[in-house]
Order: structure tokens, then sequence, then C-alpha cells
């Protein structure tokens, strides 16, 4: 089945920092992957979409210019959550599906955790 | 109106019993449902698809009701394993798009 591979799965660091974070589509071709953020019992909520080759689409409320989003290939997607400060602390997902309409599949996430 | 939404419970249960959640949403256009679980601190994982007719896989089964725009997730006989939060997903936009909208989820703990 469809594999989604999304790295590294736990950061802690000073803030400040800026975090880069990749999901991978490791059997199938993703023109759009997701990255959602999850807060402590909260639900998942949608960042923004990640488009091939062309400029991500942000959901209101996320700042663009904090999280940098490339999708450089038809299989990779990065987040760059930068300047990261204590707020940011939070457990990412990313996800992908090679068919619209199809279940979404997703990296195991990242919980990064800022100091 | 919440585009989706659910119950949060927590719905505690003995093993065993049967469970039953709900989930609703709001644009009637939607074209793909699913229910996902996410385990503590885990990404979501595909639980099953929602189709039409309804459909079942061992315990569970999935029931979709689009003139009342509902969607039901049934559990028998409840093990341990099924604790989780039960996420009702919508893909909100139709056939074209990939986008899906999550409920907030239901929270269920099976007790032994």
């Amino acid at each position: 089945g469809a594999v989604v591979s999304q790295h590294p799965s736990r950061v802690i660091c000073k803030s400040g920092t800026s975090v880069k974070i990749e999901c991978r589509s490791l059997d199938f071709q993703a023109t759009t992957m997701f990255w959602y953020r999850q807060f402590p019992k909260q639900s998942l909520m949608l960042m923004a979409t990640s488009n091939e080759g062309s400029k991500a689409t942000y959901e209101q409320g996320v700042e663009k210019d904090k999280f940098l989003i490339n999708h450089a290939s038809l299989t990779l997607s990065t987040l760059t959550v930068t300047s990261a400060h204590p707020e940011d602390s939070s457990f990412y997902i990313c996800s992908a599906t090679p068919h619209s309409g199809q279940p979404q599949h997703f990296g195991d996430g990242t919980r990064l955790s800022i100091l | 109106r919440k585009e989706v939404e659910q119950d949060p419970g927590p719905f505690n249960v003995p093993e065993g019993a049967t469970v039953a959640f709900n989930c609703t949403y709001s644009n009637s256009a939607s074209q793909s449902f699913f229910w996902y679980r996410q385990d503590c601190r885990k990404e979501p994982k595909l639980l099953m698809s929602v189709y039409s007719s309804g459909n079942e896989d061992g315990r569970f089964t999935a029931q979709l009701n689009r003139a009342s725009q509902y969607i039901s997730l049934l559990i028998r006989d409840s093990k341990l394993s099924d604790s989780a939060t039960y996420l009702c997903v919508v893909n909100h936009s139709g056939a074209g798009s990939y986008q899906l909208t999550f409920g907030k989820g239901t929270k269920l703990s099976v007790i032994p």
C-alpha cells in the first residue's frame, strides 16, 4: 500500500532555531501533499496544501513566512518552521494520496519541542 | 455550523460491548468519507472508507446517510486494543479535490 515517510520524528531545539521537516511518498507520486498541526488534546488542523512545482496554499491564520513549504519533486515536500518559538511546539503531520478522493496516508509525524 | 461534527466522548465501555459513533457533515457536495483512528501521540491511521451502501470490515461497520448527512461507525465485541480516538473525515470539495476535513474525534476507552 501507499507509504508516506516523515523525518525527523522528534526535534528538541532552542528558541530561534529553524527546523526542517521532510515528507516523502515512498511508492507513489504526489502532486499534492498536506501539512497538519495538532496541539495536545486538539484535533488535526490543516496548515497548508503543498503543490508540486507551485506555491503552497495556506489556511487562514497560518503565516506563510513562518512556515515555509517547498514541494520540489513529486515525492518530497518540506516544511520549515523558521525562527521557532515555544508556541510552535506541536505535532506536525503530513499526508498524501496517490489518487483524488481516496484515503490520505499519513507520515509518522514530527513532535517538535522548542525550549 | 462546523463542517464535520462528532461527539468528543469519552465513551467508556466494557470489553465485549457494542458501541456506535455518529458524525455529521455540512457540505452536501462531499464525495468521500472515511473513519481514521488515532492513538495517543501517534499519526492517524485509516480504519475504513465509508461507502453509500454501507460496508463492514470484521467487527467494524460503517454507514453513510447522504440525505441526513451523517456517517456512523459501529464497533462490535469491543477489544481493549480498540481504545483510541476515532476521527470522522470528509473529502469536502468533491471528487476532484484531495483535501480532507477532520472532525475533532471521538475518544473511546474499552475497559477490562
